[in-house]
């Protein structure tokens, strides 16, 4: 299984919503990412997790709120969004490497979710 | 920062080869990639290529470095129609962080 899953795929929500995105991964791998992808845009980094503690966080506001529950799951909170957030919002995983040593270490992307902020 | 800058757009015939180019900003990358995302779908790492070497060939791709340059090309041989996607070029600036380039699209037609 070299499968990431997201869900929803689409979620529309107002700016006082509380949502979550989900992501799931059955390969074993042990460091999971959340990208922002705008429209007509490359993906941005947002939060690495490494053995499920929070090892990046690329200056994000505190409306985004990342979870790692258990070691195949990554979740992303969304509390007061503005509506500049809309946008593709992408899980990966990978092996995590080894600190301080560069490795390959492939990350395979989940589809995203779309996300809508009116 | 400065970007990863890639061209805008490319159009090819199937058929023919297609040359998408890349200038990366960090020299000491270890590791540069291609990835292909296709619309409304995430990304498919297509190859990658170790920065101690010059070239690299997997199947209908080649990717060329230069170092001295900073600059990284994908060739993909015998362009098909399937092809049509957007490419990025990423270089790996950290043990965990990819930086993406600003993304070609390439269309190919029949």
């Amino acid at each position: 299984d070299t499968e990431v899953t997201q869900t929803p795929k689409h979620l529309v929500m107002g700016m006082t919503n509380k949502k979550s995105l989900k992501c799931e991964q059955h390969m074993g791998h042990r460091a999971m990412y959340w990208y922002k992808q705008k429209a007509k845009k490359p993906p941005e980094l947002m939060f690495v997790y490494s053995y499920e503690k929070l090892s990046i966080n690329e200056s994000v506001p505190s409306r985004f709120s990342p979870e790692c529950p258990n070691s195949s799951l990554l979740n992303l909170h969304l509390h007061a969004l503005q509506p500049e957030d809309s946008a593709l919002y992408l899980c990966a995983s990978s092996h995590p490497g080894l600190a301080g040593k560069s490795s390959y270490n492939e990350q395979f992307f989940g589809p995203g979710t779309r996300l809508t902020v009116l | 920062g400065e970007d990863v800058e890639q061209s805008l757009f490319l159009s090819v015939r199937e058929g023919d080869s297609s040359v998408i180019n890349c200038t990366y900003t960090d020299s000491s990358s270890t590791y540069l990639y291609w990835y292909k995302q296709e619309p409304g779908a995430g990304l498919q790492l297509l190859t990658y290529i170790f920065s101690n070497m010059d070239m690299k060939q997997d199947q209908r791709l080649t990717v060329l470095l230069n170092k001295k340059d900073k600059h990284l090309s994908l060739r993909i041989a015998d362009t098909q129609t399937g092809d049509s996607a957007i490419y990025f070029c990423a270089e790996k600036t950290g043990f965990q962080k990819l930086v993406f380039g600003t993304g070609t699209r390439l269309l190919v037609s029949p």
